[in-house]
């Protein structure tokens, strides 16, 4: 294994169930981050975690729960979550978490769970 | 309020021409700029940045110019490969803070034989 893994892949949902999202990093990164991307929009940044600190809540709803266990596992929880809520959940890290330029700072990301809310 | 645009959703070129891929940015706060590249059901990859104190970075077929005063920076690719047919996303990175990376929404390339 190598890089950034997700799991699953590809998820379907009832608007009433309960499923989490997995992310797995081998690059002894330090921040690790949610991404969500829907159809025609760009990649809109959900989580920020730092050193399994979350350091950045991007106005998020409450149905999305992320949990850092540690630096190399990163849980989005999905709970009542609506048909809107459709999209690709993209996991990302980097050895660094600050802002400006920097190698350190470069996203490495994974394949992405396809979801679907019905 | 979209603070990094590429107005242009598809581009395509012939195999060895150029590519010419544009983003345009209205936030002068971002100071780092990256170009990421997705295959289908792939994550994006990094592939090239440019720190906002430089106008031009290079590496091997892909060079990517800012300017700074226009909030404009483009990727060329040259010569252009099949194997460049993919969604190419242009980034911003705000100084300071965490590292909220703020994407466009992507311009898929095509490389004709």
């Amino acid at each position: 294994e190598t890089g950034v893994t997700q799991t699953p892949r590809h998820l379907v949902m009832g608007m009433t169930n309960k499923k989490s999202l997995k992310c797995e990093q081998h690059l002894g990164h330090n921040a690790m981050y949610w991404y969500k991307q829907s159809a025609k929009k760009p990649l809109e940044l959900m989580f920020v975690y730092s050193l399994e600190e979350r350091v950045e809540n991007n106005s998020v709803p409450s149905r999305f729960s992320p949990e850092c266990p540690n630096s190399s596992h990163l849980f989005l929880h999905l709970h009542t979550l609506q048909p809107e809520d459709s999209a690709l959940y993209l996991c990302a890290s980097s050895l660094g978490s600050s802002g400006g330029a920097g190698a350190k700072n470069i996203q490495y990301f994974g394949a992405g769970t396809r979801l679907s809310v019905l | 309020d979209q603070q990094v645009k590429q107005n242009s959703p598809s581009l395509s070129v012939q195999e060895g021409r150029i590519s010419i891929l544009n983003c345009d940015y209205t936030n002068s706060m971002f100071d780092y700029f990256l170009w990421y590249k997705k295959y289908p059901a792939e994550g994006p990859t990094f592939l090239i940045s440019i720190s906002s104190i430089k106008d031009k970075n290079e590496d091997g077929r892909f060079t990517v110019f800012l300017n700074k005063s226009a909030k404009h920076l483009s990727l060329h690719i040259v010569p252009s490969q099949p194997g460049d047919s993919a969604v190419y996303f242009c980034a911003a990175v705000p100084s300071g803070g965490y590292q909220k990376v703020t994407f466009g929404t992507g311009t898929k390339l095509q490389v004709i034989p």
